[in-house]
């Protein structure tokens, strides 16, 4: 069973929309964090974001807002007014308390395509 | 503020050569990780490391992998003899100890293996 389902595979918008990418998550933990990674073409992981399991407090950051919903186990992450810079591979991760070397869990990413 | 370094950042090599790609951590790190991505698929766990030793394995590690901190500063994935499905982007990770198991790791920007 997947730990993470990122069920978008690829989103194309054009430049201003808004575009919200769709994680859920799988876990029996009752203390685990939830991240967010870009990865632009160049290929590194760029980390976003992290927020633990008991925070369920909606964060933005400029463009960028998340919302984390234990209820749901989901941690969507939404860009506002997205530009063409956005368009890179985003993938949400899970780490899990229980087990002390908390390898990560990753989604298989959703592709966001912003068209001028 | 402190990265994890990969070298090479590209490797081309032979199908049954064997191949060393490298890591430095985050200095004060004591937790090491080693992943893999599938040009188009999602981050692996591979392989985590602590104190020494291997602490936690996938199925992908196989016997012609294998991981070494050489000395204080370098983290190592060697493949024995690789094969075409190896190739791949490698991706380090380092996390420290302040934060017990939910503490960030930190990725390197991946070293890209193709295997002819």
């Amino acid at each position: 069973a997947q730990k993470v389902t990122q069920a978008q595979t690829e989103i194309s918008v054009v430049e201003k929309e808004d575009v919200t990418l769709d994680c859920v998550y799988e876990t029996r933990d009752t203390t685990y964090y939830l991240f967010w990674y870009k990865q632009p073409p160049s290929g590194e992981l760029v980390f976003l974001i992290r927020r633990n399991s008991f925070d369920e407090q909606n964060e933005i950051s400029g463009r960028y807002s998340w919302n984390f919903q234990k209820s749901t186990s989901s941690f969507n992450f939404t860009i506002t007014a997205s530009q063409v810079v956005d368009s890179a591979v985003y993938f949400c991760a899970l780490s899990e308390a229980q087990y002390n070397f908390n390898k990560f869990y990753f989604g298989s990413g959703t592709k966001l395509n912003v068209k001028p | 503020e402190p990265e994890v370094t990969q070298t090479p950042s590209h490797q081309v090599t032979q199908m049954g050569q064997e191949v060393i790609l490298r890591c430095v951590p985050i200095s004060n790190h004591l937790y090491f990780y080693w992943y893999r991505q599938i040009l188009g698929q999602k981050v692996e766990f591979l392989v985590s490391f602590y104190n020494n030793e291997i602490s936690e394995k996938s199925e992908i590690f196989d016997d012609q992998f294998s991981v070494e901190r050489p000395d204080g500063s370098n983290f190592t994935l060697k493949i024995r003899s690789t094969k075409l499905e190896d190739s791949a982007m490698y991706f380090c990770a380092s996390r420290g100890l302040a934060g017990g198991p939910l503490e960030t790791q930190y990725f390197g920007p991946g070293t890209r293996l193709l295997v002819l």
